[in-house]
């Protein structure tokens, strides 16, 4: 099956510096990617989503500003977490869709990152 | 507004049978995912259902009715290793994602 990677699995950092997460997809070349967020026992709660070479679309309430997302390739998206918070720590997961197949729309997730700000 | 329910959580003895229910509100409808999630790591996938009926994958069993707007998960013959979260998720018509909040099942020996 398709494996998404995601660097680095656990970060923790000052308060007031960035964190860049990646997010890759290694045998398949992933059109789409999408970043959550989830909350200690609480649902995945989807930031935004990004098509290769465009500019990523945010849900409402995040701030684009702040979350930084970059799809440079059809196999790599970035988050950058600029001038993070405590309220940032989180667990971060992004996922993966290829190009539509026989109309299955799956997404394939990466592992995750655990981000603590301190 | 779109919305997903499911039960937040459920509690099933080891070796029985357990159905997850999920109902959804939707803005258009491209198909019903059903993911497992352990604590601590990311979801992953367990089925997908688009037409009406039942699909069977070993243990698991995921169940259809567009008309209802309703699926079901049936998991059979429980191990203590299927305690996770269960999450709910449709396809709406911009072939977007709708999370439910996920059911988290307890096994008890």
């Amino acid at each position: 099956g398709a494996v998404v990677s995601q660097h680095p699995s656990r970060v923790i950092c000052k308060s007031g510096t960035s964190v860049k997460i990646e997010c890759r997809s290694l045998d398949f070349q992933a059109t789409t990617m999408f970043w959550y967020r989830q909350f200690p026992k609480k649902s995945l709660m989807l930031m935004a989503t990004s098509n290769e070479g465009s500019k990523a679309t945010y849900e409402q309430g995040v701030e684009k500003d702040k979350f930084l997302i970059n799809h440079a390739s059809l196999t790599l998206s970035t988050l950058t977490v600029t001038s993070a918070h405590p309220e940032d720590s989180s667990f971060y997961i992004c996922s993966a869709r290829e190009e539509e197949r026989e109309g299955l729309y799956e997404q394939y997730f990466g592992p995750g990152t655990r981000l603590t700000v301190t | 507004g779109q919305n997903i329910d499911q039960p937040t959580e459920m509690t099933a003895t080891e070796g029985a049978i357990v159905q997850i229910n999920c109902t959804y509100q939707t803005s258009g409808f491209n198909g019903l995912f059903w993911y497992q999630q352990h604590a601590g790591e990311a979801p992953t996938f367990l089925s997908y259902n688009v037409l009406d009926g039942l699909e069977e994958k070993g243990r698991f069993s995921s169940f259809l009715s567009r008309s209802k707007g309703y699926s079901y998960l049936l998991l059979k013959e429980l191990q203590m290793k299927d305690s996770a979260s269960y999450l709910c998720a449709a396809l709406d018509s911009n072939y977007q994602l709708i999370w439910g909040a996920g059911t988290k099942l307890i096994i008890k020996p």
